[in-house]
């Protein structure tokens, strides 16, 4: 198994542009979640989503953020217009069931000047 | 409201020293016990976990880890450290009653083996 699939690994844009992210989570994985990392806040977990349907968006910190995931096998994390306190590590997680461990991707490192 | 600590920020071992990471939890209930470690530019790797049983966990890598009702503690052993042990380690705790596999995360604490 490829397990959790990210791209792109990197992203540098420009303040006000929208960013998207990817994520393929492994096949079979029915819990998808979406988190950030950052020095000051550490781990912070944005949405996430069983069987396609979002679950818990309180973390998304503001109406610029919005995720989808249209199939089992996509999801996507937008940013629009994107702000430098954006910049940080975007990570995507799946997992079989509640208690089956989390399984994450490579990450995204998103800077925004 | 759940919550989990970490400690330390860092932890410092002699290569074939005894490694302990230490986590405390707050939550209701018998709560679900993690620990994830991540190593530099890639994503966090799940080491061990508790549900129910046992009270010590033993998981990937030689590491082990020995839940305390008592003293709401989790924290992650390895009797033996080496030096690719060093990454970032963290807790993350998820409550009973969230059937949906919440989970929350500690700050982690960065573990440097040295030769």
């Amino acid at each position: 198994d490829a397990g959790v699939i990210q791209s792109p690994r990197h992203e540098v844009t420009e303040m006000g542009q929208e960013v998207t992210l990817r994520c393929k989570p492994i096949s079979g994985h029915d819990y998808l979640f979406w988190y950030r990392q950052t020095m000051m806040r550490g781990l912070e977990l944005l949405i996430y989503f069983n069987n396609n349907v979002p679950i818990d968006d309180s973390g998304m910190p503001e109406d610029r953020f919005s995720a989808k995931m249209p199939n089992a096998s996509f999801s996507t994390l937008k940013i629009q217009p994107s702000e430098p306190r954006d910049s940080a590590v975007y990570f995507c997680a799946s997992s079989l069931a509640p208690n089956s461990p989390l399984h994450f991707g490579n990450g995204t490192r998103l800077t925004v000047t | 409201a759940q919550s989990v600590a970490q400690p330390e920020d860092q932890v410092n071992v002699a290569e074939g020293n005894p490694l302990t990471v230490k986590c405390t939890y707050s939550v209701s209930g018998n709560p679900y016990l993690f620990w994830y470690v991540q190593y530099p530019n890639r994503g966090l790797q799940f080491l061990l976990k508790y549900i129910t049983g046992d009270n010590l966990v033993k998981g990937s890598y030689g590491f082990e880890a020995e839940f305390n009702k008592s003293q709401t503690s989790f924290h992650l052993k390895k009797p033996s450290a080496l030096v690719s042990d060093s990454a970032l380690y963290f807790c993350a705790v998820r409550p009973p009653t969230d059937s949906w596999g919440k989970l929350q995360f500690g700050a982690g604490t960065q573990v440097v083996v040295t030769p």
